[in-house]
């Protein structure tokens, strides 16, 4: 069974922090992986995603990682702002209809 | 807006009432998902479509829940006889076959709560 879980449960960082946000999983036979933030009560935006093939994806002052033999992606966010307050999901795909697997989240609070 | 649109955003309802909920995917995606997500968890996979085709269901997906999507376009999930655990958010993705990344694109979701 495919288990994705995310370190740490909640965060909470001072404004301008650099941070990290962890996900492992547990199938290596992973297509890809998207990060997620979901506001309170919304949907799913997605922020990055990278194949099985890739290392890293870059999107603005966001960076995440892959690293199949270990089956951990990171999410790196530079210089936080109070706007970065969410939840951020990963989420692997895989199997033969790409369904996604999601970790529980991780709560972010950026306070200025 | 060219987004994937679910109606309604929210749905209040009476233990044993039945409910349908409404997925337009963007308009070249042939593939579509169904998840639910409950307080402080993660989204869990529900249902997959191909076109019309309804290829996957979750052990979730009990009997009292059904999903179509007649014209390989937009979707509809209904839960009938609904029940208070049924009380959760719905979201809808969709994703276009044999594009670079096979990335899923999500709805604003359905709130359910059921009284």
């Amino acid at each position: 069974k495919q288990e994705v879980t995310q370190i740490p449960a909640a965060l909470s960082v001072p404004e301008g922090e650099n941070l990290v946000l962890n996900c492992s999983f547990t199938d290596s036979a992973i297509y890809n992986l998207q990060w997620f933030r979901q506001d309170p009560g919304k949907g799913l935006t997605s922020l990055l995603l990278i194949q099985s093939s890739q290392r890293e994806q870059t999107s603005g002052r966001l960076n995440a990682s892959l690293d199949k033999s270990s089956g951990r992606s990171t999410l790196y966010i530079a210089a936080s702002q109070p706007g970065d307050s969410a939840t951020y999901l990963c989420a692997q795909g895989g199997g033969s209809n790409y369904k996604l697997t999601f970790g529980k989240g991780t709560l972010l609070t950026v306070n200025p | 807006d060219t987004g994937v649109s679910q109606d309604p955003r929210h749905k209040i309802t009476k233990r044993g009432q039945n409910v349908t909920f409404r997925c337009d995917p963007i308009s070249e995606h042939n593939r579509l998902y169904w998840y639910r997500q409950t307080l402080g968890q993660g989204p869990e996979f529900l249902t997959y479509f191909q076109n019309e085709a309804q290829l996957e269901k979750s052990r979730l997906l009990s009997d009292r829940f059904s999903a179509e999507r007649p014209k390989g376009s937009f979707s509809t999930l209904e839960i009938q006889r609904t029940e208070q655990g049924d009380s959760a958010m719905y979201l809808c993705a969709s994703r276009l076959a044999g594009g670079p990344y096979n990335e899923q694109f999500f709805g604003p979701g359905t709130r359910l709560t059921v009284l």
